[in-house]
């Protein structure tokens, strides 16, 4: 089994940056996905970390600590549309089954 | 890149009566397929494990004679809910494992089931 933990919700206004944190705890490790899912609609591919660091992407970056089990996922210069949930998902098993957390829900303010 | 169609994207249907959810993997060959079932204000929950040419391997809880999954070849993958519910009412979402790490698993588009 696996445990996944992540904030419920966080609040930013425009422009602002969030960071969300997510730790984790799995039988074996390939891996971490970060997806954004805006509500009635598939997820939608952020990011994949598989080795300790950060990995920038626009303005989006996520960042892994496989010692400590650890993940983060930085939002810059945030913007009404980024308003949505994000998904935590270690990968357990190569190309295996994913598991998501619970999901953080980012609302952005004027 | 990778596409998995999913349809329908939203159904009504009568409690008793079943319903059926097709994926199909329009560019790959998709030897896995996994079901996932998500609530309002909730995260995806994993239902099953849909392979190609063998039974699906359903996760704790998921009841398989009422949610039956058929892995018929390498690009189709259905789930049929069986004498639906209004309890089943939920958005159900298919995905496959992606064409590379980098592209992440490939989700369907969803499909929303309200049981009346």
């Amino acid at each position: 089994g696996q445990n996944i933990d992540q904030p419920t919700e966080m609040t930013a206004t425009e422009g602002a940056i969030v960071q969300i944190n997510c730790t984790y705890q799995t039988s074996g490790f390939n891996g971490l996905f970060w997806y954004q899912q805006h509500a009635g609609e598939a997820p939608t591919f952020l990011s994949y970390n598989v080795l300790d660091g950060l990995e920038e992407k626009g303005r989006f970056s996520s960042f892994l600590s496989r010692s400590k089990g650890y993940s983060y996922l930085l939002l810059k210069e945030l913007q009404m549309k980024d308003s949505a949930s994000y998904l935590c998902a270690p990968l357990a098993d190569s190309w295996g089954k994913l598991q998501f957390g619970a999901g953080t829900q980012v609302v952005v303010t004027p | 890149g990778a596409v998995v169609s999913q349809h329908p994207s939203w159904v009504i249907c009568k409690s008793g009566t079943s319903v059926k959810i097709e994926c199909r993997s329009l560019d790959f060959q998709a030897t896995t397929m996994f079901w996932y079932r998500q609530f309002p204000k909730q995260s995806l929950m994993l239902m099953a494990t849909s392979n190609e040419g063998s039974k699906a391997t359903y996760e704790q809880g998921v009841e398989k004679d009422k949610f039956l999954i058929n892995h018929a070849s390498l690009t189709l993958s259905t789930l049929t809910v069986t004498s639906a519910h209004p309890e089943d009412s939920s958005f159900y979402i298919c995905s496959a494992p992606g064409q590379g790490a980098r592209l992440g698993y490939t989700f369907g588009s969803g499909t929303r089931l309200t049981v009346v």
